[in-house]
């Protein structure tokens, strides 16, 4: 089944970490670029970082850049977000997707949520 | 960070045309992609590369972009259409979502 699966989400304090990651299945892992969304409920949704098949060139949303990194294990089949220094804004539920041939996102996972709260 | 404006909502009436707005900075440097989302569901791309149909979207959707705004049509929009909608620019160095519009078919 082609899919991707979110896990690591939870509780947090501000300043504290955690990191995500999404196991992807059913597809050519390691030929796709891929991304991480995050979506507070009832809200828009807000992209907030990119990495390309390889890992070698990585993007990152202002609101992120120099708290949270990307990256990905082709072996694994895995994408991971590690976050640090969270912030109370940065609660959301958080979708890894992956990015479709010709540009936008083909396949999302159900996310996982990320609450930061002291 | 690069901003996209879209309407927060729009109503249509069952049978008649759904029109929704994206615009953006040089926006027509960039490819623009649409979603809908349904409520407790994950967003399903409707529409990349500013006006081309995934497999599987019916063809009573469609996109056009002219200079910095995108536009998502909808057709014949039916009861099932009613979701929120979010249009996305998409280059080499930009991701950014617009804010959504929530349509309402009644």
């Amino acid at each position: 089944e082609v899919q991707l699966v979110e896990s690591g989400g939870g509780m947090a304090r501000p300043g504290g970490s955690l990191r995500l990651s999404c196991v992807a299945s059913g597809f050519t892992f390691d030929g796709s670029g891929m991304s991480w969304v995050r979506q507070v409920p009832g809200r828009g949704l807000e992209w907030i970082s990119a990495i390309n098949w390889s890992g070698g060139s990585r993007l990152y949303a202002d609101s992120v850049k120099g708290r949270f990194t990307i990256s990905r294990d082709n072996a694994k089949s895995t994408l991971y977000l590690q976050m640090d220094s969270l912030r109370g804004e940065d609660t959301a539920s958080y979708h890894c997707a992956k990015d479709a041939l010709y540009g936008g996102y083909d396949l999302w996972g159900q996310g996982t949520l990320v609450t930061v709260s002291s | 960070s690069y901003e996209l404006t879209q309407p927060p909502s729009v109503s249509v009436s069952p049978g008649q045309t759904a029109t929704i707005t994206c615009s953006g900075d040089n926006l027509g440097a960039k490819y623009c992609c649409w979603y809908q989302q349904k409520p407790g569901q994950s967003p399903v791309l409707v529409m990349y590369q500013n006006s081309e149909r995934p497999s599987g979207i019916p063809d009573r959707f469609s996109g056009s972009k002219s200079g910095n705004t995108a536009t998502l049509t909808i057709r014949g929009t039916q009861t099932m259409d009613e979701a929120d909608y979010f249009c996305q620019a998409w280059d080499i160095n930009t991701r950014s979502f617009g804010g959504g519009t929530k349509l309402t078919v009644l």
